[in-house]
């Protein structure tokens, strides 16, 4: 089982530019959920999904938007990015009790 | 308010020592604790679970006061391998929703 995936690992993005950040699980997992990591503000939730078709805002939502067309995907899209959504992505499932976090991606915005 | 507070240290500790970590939350009406692990340039993994009567991993010992809304993580005889950030988790009536702290980053010296 590979648990959760995430694709790209690493990106670099020129401000305005576009992009899909891809998360895949194998878990069967309802939930799912996609947060930014900075320094000194820890996780911060951006949007999650209890299920296929459904999705939902987090904390930080503004200039991100999330699509859950298929059980074992959730994509968080960036359309029009800045330099202030340079960060460290995480995304992750939640089984009975914990989250399961994939690799992370680390984005640039310049 | 944070929902989750947590000293971001450093703490600097030599094998062997005892360390503690203090973490506040700020919404009474929480219901599920944890401490999460994450390695340099990694994702965030669970490390234990805190339930209200205290409950011990190993070298590891975790309790919650539900009076004073906090949670503690007390590591004793401290390994190298211990050195990471450890991460205050909050999940609160909802049971939707993770509240991470910012992290305390230890390492262990030899």
């Amino acid at each position: 089982n590979a648990g959760v995936t995430q694709t790209p690992k690493f990106r670099v993005l020129k401000t305005g530019q576009s992009m899909t950040l891809l998360c895949a699980q194998d878990m069967n997992h309802e939930y799912m959920y996609w947060y930014r990591q900075d320094p000194g503000m820890g996780l911060r939730l951006i949007h999650y999904s209890v299920g296929e078709g459904t999705t939902a805002k987090g904390e930080v939502p503004d200039g991100y938007n999330v699509s859950r067309l298929k059980k074992q995907n959730f994509l968080l899209g960036l359309e029009s990015a800045a330099p202030s959504q340079t960060s460290v992505y995480f995304c992750a499932t939640q089984g009975a009790r914990e989250q399961y976090f994939g690799p992370g991606t680390r984005l640039t915005v310049t | 308010r944070k929902e989750v507070e947590q000293d971001p240290g450093p703490f600097n500790v030599p094998e062997g020592a005892t360390v503690a970590f203090n973490c506040t939350y700020s919404n009474s009406a929480s219901q599920s604790f944890f401490w999460y692990r994450q390695d340099c340039r990694k994702e965030p993994k669970l490390l234990m679970s805190v339930y209200s009567s205290g409950n011990e991993d190993g070298r590891f010992t975790a309790q919650l006061n539900r009076a004073s809304q906090y949670i503690s993580l007390l590591i004793r005889d401290s390994k190298l391998s211990d050195s990471a950030t450890y991460l205050c988790v909050v999940i609160t009536n909802t049971g939707n929703q993770f509240y991470f702290g910012t992290g305390t980053s230890l390492t262990v010296i030899p």
